[in-house]
């Protein structure tokens, strides 16, 4: 079945680090991906990483990736003001030749100063 | 990365009318378009999928008679919500991947449709 799991809402001062934890249901998901929504805007992707891999380190961006456990975490670092945002963690299926993304609830991110 | 634009951003209609929003890639040509709804402090619920020049793949519970969808050209798809109703105001969000297999999507801006 296909199912994205994430915590709903997540408050840290600013500087600190942010983790945003997701899990899935899919064993055959290729990529898992995390994406960033500012208010009234559109998707932006953040980062993504291929389902053969642990972790994948990209600026202030961690995305750890616990296959057995099916479990995916985003960390940011010294997080700012400006990273206040949803966070949407999705996983890929290939389903008919193409792939169709299932995505989580999202996870409001606030950053106090 | 690659730009998909997303026309209108917001739109007022009245109940019964037809609307018509358009998606587009800019700089390159999309095979596969994906449509979009999200309803406030939900996730985003994938409407349907369309392949250029083929009709369009619909989700289960989603009518494909009052969500037209038509993609024409490799860079362009649009989504007319006909006879539109109060109960259709959301945000449409579209988004393209370059060729089959490929990992990567982009997304549009979205557009807010308020239907009064």
């Amino acid at each position: 079945g296909e199912d994205v799991e994430q915590s709903l809402f997540l408050s840290v001062r600013e500087g600190d680090s942010s983790v945003i934890n997701c899990t899935y249901t899919d064993s055959s998901s290729t990529y898992l991906y995390w994406y960033k929504q500012e208010p009234g805007a559109g998707l932006q992707l953040l980062t993504y990483i291929f389902s053969n891999m642990d972790m994948k380190q990209d600026q202030r961006l961690t995305v750890l990736l616990n296959k057995k456990d099916k479990h995916l975490s985003l960390r940011i670092a010294d997080t700012q003001t400006g990273d206040s945002a949803i966070y949407f963690c999705a996983e890929s299926i290939s389903t008919s030749g193409y792939s169709t993304l299932t995505f989580g609830k999202g996870t409001m991110l606030l950053v106090s100063p | 990365g690659a730009v998909v634009s997303q026309h209108p951003s917001r739109v007022i209609c009245k109940s019964g009318t037809s609307v018509k929003i358009e998606c587009r890639s800019l700089d390159f040509q999309a095979t596969t378009m994906f449509w979009y709804r999200q309803f406030p402090k939900q996730s985003l619920m994938l409407m349907a999928t369309s392949n250029e020049g083929s009709k369009a793949t619909y989700e289960q519970g989603v009518e494909k008679d009052k969500f037209l969808i038509n993609h024409a050209s490799l860079t362009l798809s649009t989504l007319t919500v006909t006879s539109a109703h109060p109960e259709d105001s959301s945000f449409y969000i579209c988004s393209a991947r370059e060729h089959r297999g490929s990992f990567e999507a982009f997304f549009g801006q979205g557009t807010r449709l308020t239907v009064v």
